[in-house]
């Protein structure tokens, strides 16, 4: 089994900082790892993933992620963040083998960018 | 394209009432899902469908019933509405083929139940 855990539900940041959103994750198997970002009143949209290869991944709006095997995490970092960044974040993972698709998210990381 | 579209957008609905949700995709993916995202629990996979006339349970399948006679259709039917099945509900599809990984989503559907 696995499981996604988001270690803070929100994140106040000011605009034009950095911010770092955190996931670990749990499985017994090998997984891919996913960041979706939905906007309010929005469905959820891929921000980036790792599949395999370099473990720092860079995905759209200038986020970017960083796989660690010996930690089992995947968090999210942006140099600077902007007003419109706001939005709730969720880390999920895939197992990699089985033919399901299924994704298992996190509970969500609401980041709220002030000006 | 419209990727993966839901509808109603927005429904209110009474205690025993029962409804159909409805999603459909021209994405021609076989692999579609029900999650329902609840505040602070994340998504949770209702059920899910591998290709047309193939349905399985996900994490959360109480209350719910699904179909799939079609690649493109996957409608999630509430037979009794209750409040605990208050909540948003999100549709997605993805291919596994090819080594595609990214699920698509609909917009949502917010449900009420009263």
């Amino acid at each position: 089994a696995q499981s996604v855990t988001q270690l803070d539900s929100q994140v106040p940041v000011f605009e034009e900082a950095p911010v770092e959103l955190r996931c670990n994750y749990s499985s017994s198997v090998s997984v891919y790892l996913f960041w979706y970002v939905q906007y309010p009143n929005q469905g959820l949209q891929l921000l980036l993933k790792y599949l395999s290869g370099s473990t720092l991944v860079k995905g759209i709006n200038g986020f970017e992620a960083e796989f660690n095997k010996s930690q089992t995490s995947f968090h999210l970092r942006k140099p600077s963040v902007h007003i419109s960044d706001t939005a709730e974040y969720f880390c999920a993972v895939r197992p990699i083998a089985g033919n399901t698709g299924k994704l298992i998210f996190g509970q969500g990381t609401t980041l709220q960018v002030k000006p | 394209n419209a990727g993966v579209t839901q509808t109603p957008k927005f429904r209110i609905l009474k205690i025993g009432q029962s409804m159909t949700l409805q999603c459909t995709q021209d994405m021609n993916h076989n692999y579609m899902y029900w999650y329902r995202q609840d505040p602070g629990m994340g998504l949770k996979l209702i059920y899910y469908s591998v290709g047309a006339g193939i349905t399985d349970k996900g994490e959360v399948p109480n209350g719910y019933n699904v179909s799939r006679s079609t690649t493109e259709d996957f409608p999630l039917r509430l037979e009794l509405a209750a409040p605990s099945q208050t909540s948003v509900y999100f549709c997605a599809t993805t291919t596994i083929q090819g080594g595609n990984t990214e699920a698509f989503f609909g917009q949502g559907t917010r449900l009420t139940v009263v």
